[in-house]
């Protein structure tokens, strides 16, 4: 079945730029969706359809999309960024939903 | 603001079937453009995605689960609900219900609710 390739992991100083990508054969025909999960909580939703924001989502969050891969792009992070973020998106026919595997985001 | 609230038995017994409910509170489950879906996350794993239904009743299911999973709405309930069958120790997971409108996109997720703890063993 279809997967979303994540690293398992991103470090990142307070105040720097974090860059998280994710990788999918599909993903130039189906949009990505980015999350963020703090220990304990539900994932909320931080981009939609590649580089939109929902409200409520500080301007420091943004998403962008080329080819094969989509990158979620934290400028300035800040401490409270610390999580754990996943993409998601569909298969090539848009029939099924899949996550990629998730990327630890630690702010140093 | 719609709010998603699941419920259901927190343990299961191998080779039963797991039934989970989703109550939708904040807007009627049958009104709008809404995906009604299942997300399961195994203790220090990465999410799953189970399966969606939208307003109009159509349901998709993740393949590898299909063969055991079916969705449904309640609408006099306002509420939808996933059975899992034939569930083993390896379904023991967090399971979240979660919706979203087509304002963001077919498959994102813009309400979640809180997650429930889900145990297979006898």
């Amino acid at each position: 079945s279809y997967e979303l390739t994540q690293p398992p992991s991103v470090s990142v100083s307070p105040g720097q730029t974090a860059r998280i990508t994710c990788s999918g054969d599909a993903l130039p025909k189906q949009y990505a969706y980015w999350y963020q999960q703090k220990p304990g909580q539900a994932p909320v939703l931080v981009i939609y359809k590649d580089s939109e924001r929902p409200s409520g989502i500080p301007e420091r969050f943004s998403g962008s999309s080329s080819g094969t891969t989509v990158t979620l792009t934290i400028s300035g992070v800040q401490a409270e960024d610390e999580a754990d973020y996943y993409c998601q998106s569909a298969d090539s026919s848009g029939t099924y939903g899949v996550f990629g595997g998730g990327t630890k985001l630690t702010v140093l | 603001q719609v709010q998603l609230q699941e419920s259901g038995p927190g343990l299961v017994k191998p080779s039963q079937t797991l039934s989970l409910t989703c109550t939708v509170s904040g807007g009627s489950i049958s009104s709008g453009s809404y995906y009604w879906s299942w997300i399961r996350q195994p203790a220090g794993k990465g999410l799953e995605w189970i399966g969606r239904i939208y307003t109009s009743g159509s349901t998709n299911y993740n393949p590898s689960l299909k063969s055991r999973v079916t969705i449904s709405v309640d609408t006099s309930k306002n509420q939808f609900s996933l059975k899992l069958s034939s569930v083993t120790a390896a379904d023991t997971a967090v399971y979240y219900c979660a919706s979203g409108t087509t304002t963001v996109g077919s498959f994102g997720l813009d309400y979640w609710g809180q997650g429930t703890l889900v145990t297979v063993s006898s």
